[in-house]
């Protein structure tokens, strides 16, 4: 199974700041056929359903806000949020999608101070 | 519009057999396959399994030897089925469904609490 290790397990910011939220996998998650990474990002605010952010590493999903950035490569992903927002109080999650059982990193909680 | 929709018992008693539903609408269950994922209460997420669109199934190892998914096409619902409850097995499970990412629709979830 690929483990995916996620950091921090937790960080507070004021809004207006930006952070950095990284994911790390126990083997190369780009795919030698299409370049593609298959690393998704989640958000999970508080008593809702978690929401897709990003995929392939980099890709936005539709209506994300362009304050969310994804990027990595290989087995090192990095989730941006720049310019944080009161509403961006949420645990977020990264996926790892190339393999089965596809597994979670741990999850980071931002609070907002 | 895609709509994924879990229910089940609510309350659970240990050793026993949780048996959930997806009901879901706006696709078919033959074009596209559903997912479950858990979090036990105050923790990650963890993926469960799978049905394919076509109707083949798999399994977190972890799981695989408690865990069944099926479904029945013609109502547009896929079940799950895991026996030997324990608590830790207590927390919210979801139904979920890719687009050109994983899990880009999810259920509300359904909390299941493992207690005698």
């Amino acid at each position: 199974d690929i483990v995916m290790t996620q950091s921090p397990f937790s960080l507070a910011v004021s809004e207006g700041e930006m952070v950095t939220i990284n994911c790390k996998s126990s083997q190369s998650l780009l795919s030698s056929g299409n370049q593609k990474n298959y690393l998704a990002w989640y958000q999970q605010k508080p008593g809702q359903s978690p929401k897709l952010l990003i995929y392939y590493a980099s890709t936005r999903q539709s209506g994300v806000p362009d304050r969310f950035i994804g990027s990595g490569s290989g087995t090192d992903f990095t989730l941006t949020i720049s310019d944080v927002q009161a509403e961006d109080l949420a645990d977020y999650y990264c996926l790892q999608h190339y393999s089965y059982p596809l597994t979670f990193g741990s999850g980071t909680k931002l609070e907002i101070k | 519009q895609v709509q994924l929709t879990e229910s089940g018992p609510g309350l659970v008693h240990p050793s026993e057999t949780l048996s959930l539903t997806c009901t879901v609408s706006g696709f078919s269950l033959t074009g596209y396959s559903v997912y479950w994922v858990r979090q036990p209460s105050g923790k990650g997420l963890e993926w469960m399994g799978r049905m394919r669109y076509n109707g083949d199934t798999s399994y977190n190892s972890a799981l695989k030897s408690r865990l069944s998914i099926s479904r029945d096409t013609s109502k547009n619902q896929v079940f799950l089925k895991m026996n030997s409850l324990q608590t830790d097995d207590t927390g919210t499970y979801y139904c979920t469904r890719d687009n050109v990412a994983p899990f880009a629709y999810w259920g509300q979830g359904t909390l299941v609490t493992v207690s005698s």
